[in-house]
This record gives structure tokens, C-alpha cells and sequence, in this order.
């Protein structure tokens, strides 16, 4: 199975918006309202910020959305904080019964 | 709450196999729920390696599926991974997690534990 695909780096000032893509297939993205988002500080374990395409776990910040259009699915930072410099990673359920997690985009906060 | 911890050796020998545990606590591996393991290599993404359901039905990464076998441990509460042979290629960081009630996502995570593949 292949990685989904996200840019490599974003950034943005404190006070913006971002929005990392997350692009994959009809096999994954594509076929399923089943893609999680993920925030990985450095040296962290993951923690997962964004379910089934756009709920939020409770305790989530209400700045972080998720949405999907085809086979592309997005996470928007709004009012971009300091704290939100960070790894983010996308994952689906895939049409085989696995989980497939994106390559990574390194959010910096300018 | 949710709490899992992830035990192995630190470090293993190429062609050898890997064993790895994940202790759980706030929750029985019993229940309705899948058990799932990750690794990073460092300085690198997420790969999903594989995960078993609270009946002992397994998912496995079709790269992995030849070297790895997740198991079940319901006496001690824990859920293992071997991965069979090893080399340098595996090092990275191993991860345990808990998919949530929709399992659709990984919602509790290990901390981690480095195992590094070296002679």
C-alpha cells in the first residue's frame, strides 16, 4: 500500500490559517469518511486531533477542522498559536482492511 | 483513563527476532476493540505495522506480513508483537495504540520504546 500524500512543510504566523492536504485514492481516501489526523511534537508520541474526516476528540481545540473533497482530505489550524509547531500526520482505512498513514508536513510557526 | 506502555530490548541483532509488549491499563484488551502497533524510524513518518482485534482476528501491513504476528496476552492484559528477521531497516520507534469505539482512528498511544537493529 502506498503513503498518502502531503506536502513536506507548511508555515504560517501566529494569528492565521493553514491547511495541510492529505491525498490518496478511492481505495482510502477516496472510499471512506474514515481519515484521522494526528499532531506529533518532538520526541512525543502522536495524539490523535481529528476523526472520521471532521470530529474532534474531546479536548481538541475547536481551531482544528478537517474536511474531504474526492481524494483529497485537509486539516485547517485556525488562529495559528506557537504551540502548534508540530509534525502532522493524515491516516485511512483502506479498502483492504489496513490503515495508511501520510508522509508528514512540519508545520512552523513564523 | 487509557494508559499503554510498550516494553522490548533496546536493541536486537539482524536476523534475529524482535519482541515487543504493550502493557494496558484503563481498559481490557477483552473488550470491543482493536489493538494496533506503529513504528517511526528516526527522523522519519508513521507506518502502520498491523493490528488485532479483542478475538484474536489480525490485520497486518501487506510489506510486513511475512516477518510480523501480533498476538493477544488476556491473562496479563498486553498484546505482543514479533517480527521475524530483523534488520538494520526496522530500527525506528515501536508504538502501541487503542483504535477508538469508531475504529476508524488510533485514539490512546504508548509513549514509545527505540529499537535499534545492530550487530
Amino acid at each position: 500500500q502506498s503513503a498518502l500524500t502531503q506536502p513536506a512543510s507548511v508555515s504560517g504566523s501566529p494569528g492565521q490559517s493553514i491547511t495541510i492536504s492529505c491525498t490518496g485514492t478511492s481505495s482510502d481516501v477516496g472510499g471512506y469518511n474514515y481519515v484521522s489526523w494526528y499532531q506529533q511534537h518532538p520526541g512525543k508520541a502522536p495524539q490523535l486531533m481529528i476523526y472520521d474526516v471532521s470530529n474532534r476528540p474531546s479536548g481538541v481545540s475547536n481551531r482544528f477542522s478537517g474536511s474531504k473533497s474526492g481524494n483529497t482530505a485537509s486539516l485547517t489550524i485556525s488562529g495559528l498559536q506557537a504551540e502548534d509547531e508540530a509534525d502532522y500526520y493524515c491516516s485511512s482505512y483502506t479498502s483492504s482492511g489496513t490503515r495508511v498513514f501520510g508522509g508528514g508536513t512540519k508545520l512552523t510557526v513564523l | 483513563q487509557v494508559q499503554l506502555q510498550e516494553s522490548g530490548p533496546g536493541l536486537a541483532k539482524p536476523s534475529e527476532t524482535l519482541s515487543l509488549t504493550c502493557a494496558v491499563s484503563g481498559a481490557s484488551i477483552s473488550s470491543d476493540n482493536w489493538w494496533t502497533w506503529v513504528r517511526q524510524p528516526p527522523g522519519e513518518g508513521l507506518e502502520w505495522i498491523g493490528e488485532i482485534f479483542h478475538g484474536g482476528s489480525t490485520n497486518y501491513n501487506p510489506s510486513l506480513k511475512s516477518r510480523i504476528r501480533i498476538s493477544l496476552d488476556r491473562s496479563k492484559n498486553q498484546f505482543s508483537l514479533n517480527l521475524s528477521p530483523v534488520t538494520a531497516a526496522d530500527t525506528a520507534i515501536y508504538y502501541c495504540a487503542k483504535v477508538g469505539v469508531t475504529g476508524t482512528s488510533l485514539d490512546h498511544w504508548g509513549q514509545g520504546t527505540l529499537v535499534t537493529v545492530s550487530s
